[in-house]
């Protein structure tokens, strides 16, 4: 398996421009996280989906952000406008289960906003 | 609220020596606890876990304790290798049933030769 795909790998845009940022979990998992790091916070969760169904938007910042998953492969993370604080990598992961099920992250998007 | 913390941000080890990498917890309800390593410009990966049922776990030189009294787990890592260099993050389920993992700020570990 080519475990989660996550793209672009750098994105740098100016302020107030949209973002997209995508991933495609490990087939037959049945959970997708995004999580964002930065120095400040540490890696923090932002969203998650059961079966391309949003559960726990919690962490998700603002208004301004907002998380897609149309299908089972395929998952969005929307910023717009985009604002330099939202500078950070952003990870998408994902998992069989929920608990103690192991989540396997992508590599990561850096963005970076001017 | 931080419910799990990891106070050092950074540990510097020799060759061949242990790693000791430590987390706190704030939340007794916690019932389980994993360790992700984390390699520059990678996403973090899976380690070691441990269930409160128990109160150590061993997997080759990696080895996690739990004191749940104390609200405290370990990573001890023996012997220190050069590639083990990395971010070490603590993180715990916030329920069973969720898939919310709450995770420590991270340690960085480096490992010299």
């Amino acid at each position: 398996d080519a475990g989660v795909i996550q793209s672009p790998r750098h994105e740098v845009t100016e302020m107030g421009q949209e973002v997209t940022l995508r991933c495609k979990p490990i087939s037959g998992h049945d959970y997708l996280f995004w999580y964002r790091q930065t120095m400040m916070r540490g890696l923090e969760l932002l969203i998650y989906f059961n079966n391309n169904v949003p559960i726990d938007d919690s962490g998700m910042p603002e208004d301004r952000f907002s998380a897609k998953m149309p299908n089972a492969s395929f998952s969005t993370l929307k910023i717009q406008p985009s604002e330099p604080r939202d500078s950070a990598v952003y990870f998408c992961a994902s998992s069989l289960g929920a608990g103690s099920d192991t989540q396997y992250f992508g590599p990561g998007t850096r963005l970076t906003v001017l | 609220d931080q419910q799990v913390k990891q106070n050092s941000p950074s540990l510097s080890v020799q060759e061949g020596r242990i790693s000791i990498l430590n987390c706190d917890y704030t939340n007794s309800m916690f019932d389980y606890f994993l360790w992700y390593k984390k390699y520059p410009a990678e996403g973090p990966t899976f380690l070691i876990s441990i269930s409160s049922i128990k109160d150590k776990n061993e997997d080759g030189r990696f080895t996690v304790f739990l004191n749940k009294s104390a609200k405290h787990l370990s990573l001890h890592i023996v012997p220190s290798q050069p590639g083990d260099s990395a971010v070490y993050f603590c993180a715990a389920p916030s329920s069973s049933n969720t898939g919310k993992l709450i995770f420590g700020q991270g340690t960085t570990l480096q490992v010299k030769p």
